[in-house]
């Protein structure tokens, strides 16, 4: 079965200071892999994915991500944080072909100092 | 381009009392789930559909019924609500994979269910 692991519940980051949020997952298969950012009492907003090629992906918002196969991770970085960046971030893992769910992990809530 | 829309956004419950969660999408999309969000715990899917007619349960099913008589609908139901399902609720939609082009969930605003 599919998993992910998102290992910081909450992260607190002066404002222009950089960011990395942790995502570990565990998948048979090759995975698809995708960042979700929620703002307070919103839907969840996609910021990036990945399926193949490239290893960095880049998404909205400034935001990229590195798919590093070896570690089964797929952290999310920004560097350069804004305050309109607090808000909680989900990692998600799906595949393609044969398989129909997409599994979140818990999130990481990030506070920004101003 | 509305996407994926649910109603109602909010809703208190008694306990015992039912309620069902509508969800309809524009896109003609082949899949659609229904997911819990609680804190700490992230999304957890409760059901989905790959098709009009068809349904699935997901990792936390118990207590929910889902119905997808029309493919652009589907209907998330609670025949006695429990304090243990407040919650919000989301609704997403998609197409199968065909290619990397093609492939997104499209999420609703989600719903806020209070069970008192």
């Amino acid at each position: 079965a599919q998993s992910v692991t998102q290992p910081d519940i909450h992260i607190t980051v002066s404002e222009g200071a950089s960011l990395e949020l942790r995502c570990n997952y565990s998948y048979g298969a090759t995975p698809y892999l995708f960042w979700y950012v929620q703002s307070p009492g919103q839907g969840l907003q996609l910021l990036l994915k990945y399926f193949s090629g490239d290893t960095l992906v880049q998404g909205i918002k400034g935001f990229e991500a590195e798919f590093k196969r070896s570690q089964s991770s797929f952290n999310l970085r920004k560097p350069s944080v804004h305050w309109s960046d607090a808000a909680e971030y989900f990692c998600a893992v799906g595949s393609g072909a044969g398989s129909y769910q997409l599994t979140f992990g818990k999130g990481t809530k990030l506070s920004v100092i101003p | 381009n509305a996407g994926v829309t649910q109603t109602p956004k909010f809703r208190v419950l008694k306990t015992g009392q039912s309620m069902t969660l509508l969800c309809a999408q524009d896109m003609n999309h082949e899949y659609m789930y229904w997911y819990r969000q609680d804190p700490g715990m992230g999304l957890r899917l409760i059901h989905y559909s790959v098709g009009e007619g068809t349904t699935a349960k997901g990792e936390v099913p118990d207590g929910y019924n889902v119905s997808r008589l029309k493919k652009q609908n589907f209907l998330l139901g609670l025949e006695s609500a429990a304090p243990s399902q407040t919650s919000v609720y989301f609704c997403a939609s998609r197409q199968p994979f065909r290619d990397t082009s093609n492939y997104g969930y499209t999420f609703g605003s989600g719903t806020r269910l209070t069970v008192v």
